[in-house]
C-alpha cells in the first residue's frame, strides 16, 4: 500500500540554522510523483515542489533544496539559512493512480518546524 | 483574486444540523477534492470528483455527501453533522491530462460542531 512516512513530528531551530525534514515513502507503482506541501499557521496549503520518479535531480530553490533517492525511499526537505517565516507545519506526499485513473494524493502526518528567533 | 474559494471560511454548528461547505474555482481544472485534517492525522480525503458526472468516495466518505454542480463549484454537506466532524476542510483542483497533476488547495473551511 502506498504510504508516507514523516518521522519527525516536530522541530525547532533558531533562526540561521540550516534544517532537513526527511520524508520515507512505500509505493508499487513504477512511476509516481512526490510533492511537498507548506501550511504556514494562517493554515493554507501552498504548493512547494513535485517530482517524478524518472527524475532523480537535486532541486534547489532559493533557500530550499530537495534530495530525491530512490534507492531509499526518500525525498528530503532542506532550509537552508532558515528564517521565523518558515515556521510552517510541512507535508510530503506520494501519488497514487488507481485503474490507470483515480489519482489520489497521499499525505505524511506532516512535520511542525519551528524557527526560534 | 483567490484561483480556489470557500466558504464559509469558518462554521460553528450544534449537532444534528445540516452544514454545506462550497468550493468554486477559477482554474479551468476539471478535477475537484474534499479532504478534511485533524492534527497530527495529515490530510485526507473525503470524495473526488473527475468531472460534473463522475464523483467517487474517498477514504472517509461516511457522514458526508457531495455535488458537483458545475465544472467550477463542488460542495461537500454533512446531512446531520457530529461533534467528530469537527476539522479543517480543503477543497483541492486539479488538471486531467498526461501524466499525474498538481493538487492546488484553496484556504480550507474550520468547521467545529458542539
Amino acid at each position: 500500500a502506498q504510504k508516507v512516512t514523516q518521522a519527525q513530528t516536530e522541530i525547532s531551530v533558531v533562526e540561521k540554522e540550516d534544517v532537513t525534514l526527511d520524508c520515507v515513502y512505500e509505493t508499487r507503482d513504477t512511476t509516481y510523483y512526490l510533492f511537498w506541501y507548506k501550511q504556514p499557521p494562517s493554515g493554507e496549503l501552498v504548493f512547494l515542489i513535485r517530482r517524478n520518479s524518472f527524475d532523480e535531480q537535486n532541486e534547489i530553490s532559493g533557500r530550499y533544496s530537495w534530495n530525491f533517492q530512490k534507492s531509499t525511499s526518500s525525498f528530503n526537505f532542506t532550509i537552508t539559512a532558515s528564517q521565523v517565516v518558515d515556521s510552517a507545519v510541512y507535508f510530503c506526499a506520494l501519488s497514487e493512480r488507481i485503474m490507470n485513473r483515480d489519482d489520489k494524493i497521499i499525505f505524511g502526518k506532516g512535520t511542525r518546524l519551528h524557527i526560534l528567533p | 483574486d483567490a484561483d480556489v474559494t470557500q466558504t464559509p471560511r469558518n462554521r460553528i454548528t450544534k449537532t444534528g444540523k445540516r452544514i454545506m461547505l462550497e468550493c468554486s474555482q477559477t482554474k479551468g481544472h476539471d478535477r475537484m477534492y474534499w479532504y478534511r485534517q485533524d492534527p497530527g492525522l495529515g490530510l485526507r480525503l473525503i470524495y473526488y470528483s473527475f468531472d460534473v458526472k463522475d464523483i467517487n468516495k474517498g477514504e472517509i466518505s461516511d457522514g458526508y455527501s457531495v455535488s458537483r454542480q458545475a465544472q467550477a463549484k463542488f460542495s461537500l454537506s454533512l446531512e446531520s453533522a457530529i461533534p467528530n466532524q469537527t476539522a479543517l476542510y480543503f477543497c483541492a483542483t486539479s488538471d486531467s491530462g498526461q501524466g499525474f497533476n498538481t493538487q492546488y488547495f484553496g484556504p480550507g473551511t474550520r468547521l467545529t460542531v458542539l
